[in-house]
C-alpha cells in the first residue's frame, strides 16, 4: 500500500514568495497532521484535520500560514509571504482517526529553504 | 514544563550493549504512548507502542510504561550501529478524542559505536 505522499521533496525559494506544500494521506485514514521540524524546536504540530475538518490550528505560527483539506485524499499547507525563519522540514502524517491507540504514519517530508 | 521531555543526548553505547532511552510526560490522563525512530534526513517511523503499565517486548526492543510515575522508556538490547538514530517519544494527550493527536518529545540521539 502507498504511504503518505508529500510534494515537493525539496523547495528553495526567495523570501516573500508563496510556498505551497502538498500531502496525500494513506487511503482510508481520517486524520491528517502537519508538522514542522527544526533543530531548535524539534517536531511541532502545526494543525490537524479529522474527516477533512480542521480540529486544532493552535500550532500555526502566524497568519502567514494556512492549511486546507478539500477532500479526504489531499491537503495543502501554504505560506504567504515566506520568510527565512520558515526554513525547516515539513512533515505530513495520517492515521485512521479511529481511537487513540492508532499510530501516525509519516510522509518523507518537504525540506524548505527560504533565502 | 514541557509536555513530553526527553534527554537530547547524545547517548553513546558500545555495540552489543543495552541502550536505555527515557521519557516523562505531564498529562496524567494520557493513555497511549509511542516510540518513533528517525534516521538523519529521514522521516519518523514507528517502532513501538504501549498502552498498559508494564513491559512490552518486540524483538530487541522493550517498551516500559509506568503511568503512576508518568514515565515511559525504551530498551534496545544488543545495540547495533544501525540503531544509531534519534528516538522520539510521543504521547496521546487527553481531550484529543479519537483523532489520534500526538505530542512529541525533542528526541534522544543514540550513537552505537562498533
Amino acid at each position: 500500500d502507498a504511504g503518505v505522499i508529500q510534494s515537493p521533496r525539496h523547495e528553495v525559494t526567495e523570501m516573500g514568495q508563496e510556498v505551497t506544500l502538498r500531502c496525500k494521506p494513506i487511503s482510508g485514514h481520517n486524520s491528517l497532521f502537519w508538522y514542522r521540524q527544526t533543530m531548535m524546536r524539534g517536531l511541532e504540530l502545526l494543525i490537524y484535520f479529522n474527516n477533512n475538518v480542521p480540529i486544532d490550528d493552535s500550532g500555526m505560527p502566524e497568519d502567514r500560514f494556512s492549511a486546507k483539506m478539500p477532500n479526504a485524499s489531499f491537503s495543502t499547507l501554504k505560506i504567504q509571504p515566506s520568510e527565512p525563519r520558515d526554513s525547516a522540514v515539513y512533515f505530513c502524517a495520517s492515521n485512521t482517526g479511529q481511537g487513540e491507540l492508532q499510530p501516525q504514519h509519516f510522509g518523507d517530508g518537504t525540506r524548505l529553504s527560504i533565502l | 514544563q514541557k509536555e513530553v521531555e526527553q534527554n537530547s543526548g547524545p547517548l553513546s553505547v558500545p555495540e552489543g550493549a543495552i541502550a536505555s532511552l527515557n521519557c516523562t510526560y505531564s498529562d496524567r490522563g494520557s493513555q497511549s504512548f509511542f516510540w518513533y525512530r528517525q534516521y538523519s534526513g529521514k522521516s519518523p517511523e514507528l517502532i513501538m507502542s504501549i498502552y498498559s503499565n508494564g513491559d512490552k517486548e518486540d524483538g530487541r526492543f522493550t517498551a516500559q510504561l509506568n503511568k503512576a510515575s508518568q514515565y515511559v522508556s525504551l530498551l534496545i538490547r544488543d545495540s547495533q550501529p544501525s540503531d544509531s538514530a534519534t528516538y522520539l517519544c510521543a504521547v496521546n494527550p487527553t481531550g484529543s478524542g479519537n483523532t489520534g493527536k500526538l505530542i512529541f518529545g525533542q528526541g534522544t540521539t543514540l550513537q552505537v559505536k562498533p
